[in-house]
């Protein structure tokens, strides 16, 4: 079974800052796909950036960023020159194999201040 | 069409009423995923569908629950004898998966159901 961990509690960044975002996952299988999802107070669900568990290289797109350590079963979320429109809440989410389900996170809210 | 589409967006019930929610997903995709959001939290699996499998219904909550989805492409979820706390926003997702899943899903704006 997957399982995602967000356990930062309401994260706080002034603008124009960076960000870390922690997210951990437990599978013990060795081809997964790791997405982070963005959610702003208007309730859409954006997706950010992808991450392929045999990817040599962390994923980016634009300012979002991902520190993949495998070895840590981590993958967090580096958002760089925070703005005030990044202050929604982000889901870190996970499938394994072609044909299981996507799994989410508890999510993490961020604020960022002006 | 272009996106995920659900209806209703907003649906207020009475408790003990049935209700139905609809969602369209993206033409050919072959995945569809049902999850309940209540405010504030995390998303909650309740279905998946993938292809001619059998759906994975393990995160239905209750034998209240249930969803189909006709023909490979709409998918209808049915709560019966609805209660308070099944008050929640429903999100449908879709995903195109070609071999190894890395495709992103692209998920509705949601239904909001309301059991007064």
């Amino acid at each position: 079974a997957q399982k995602i961990t967000q356990t930062q509690p309401g994260m706080f960044v002034q603008e124009k800052e960076a960000v870390t975002l922690d997210c951990t996952y437990d599978t013990s299988d060795p081809s997964y796909g790791l997405f982070w999802y963005k959610q702003p107070s208007s309730g859409e669900m954006i997706f950010l950036i992808y991450q392929g568990s045999y990817d040599q290289q962390n994923a980016t797109e634009g300012r979002y960023s991902l520190n993949f350590q495998k070895a840590r079963k981590s993958a967090n979320l580096v958002i760089s020159a925070s703005q005030l429109g990044d202050s929604a809440m982000y889901f870190c989410a996970t499938r394994t194999g072609a044909n299981s389900k996507l799994t989410f996170g508890k999510g993490i809210t961020l604020s960022v201040r002006p | 069409g272009a996106g995920v589409s659900q209806s209703p967006s907003n649906k207020v019930t009475e408790k003990g009423k049935d209700v139905e929610l609809r969602c369209d997903p993206i033409s050919g995709h072959t995945a569809l995923y049902w999850y309940r959001q209540s405010l504030g939290q995390g998303l909650e699996f309740l279905i998946y569908f993938q292809g001619n499998s059998a759906p994975d219904k393990s995160g239905l909550p209750s034998d209240r629950f249930s969803a189909e989805r006709t023909g490979g492409s709409v998918s209808t979820l049915t709560i019966q004898r609805t209660q308070q706390e099944d008050s929640a926003v429903y999100l449908c997702a879709s995903t195109a998966q070609t071999g190894f899943g890395s495709k992103e899903a692209f998920f509705g704006q949601g239904t909001r159901l309301t059991v007064v």
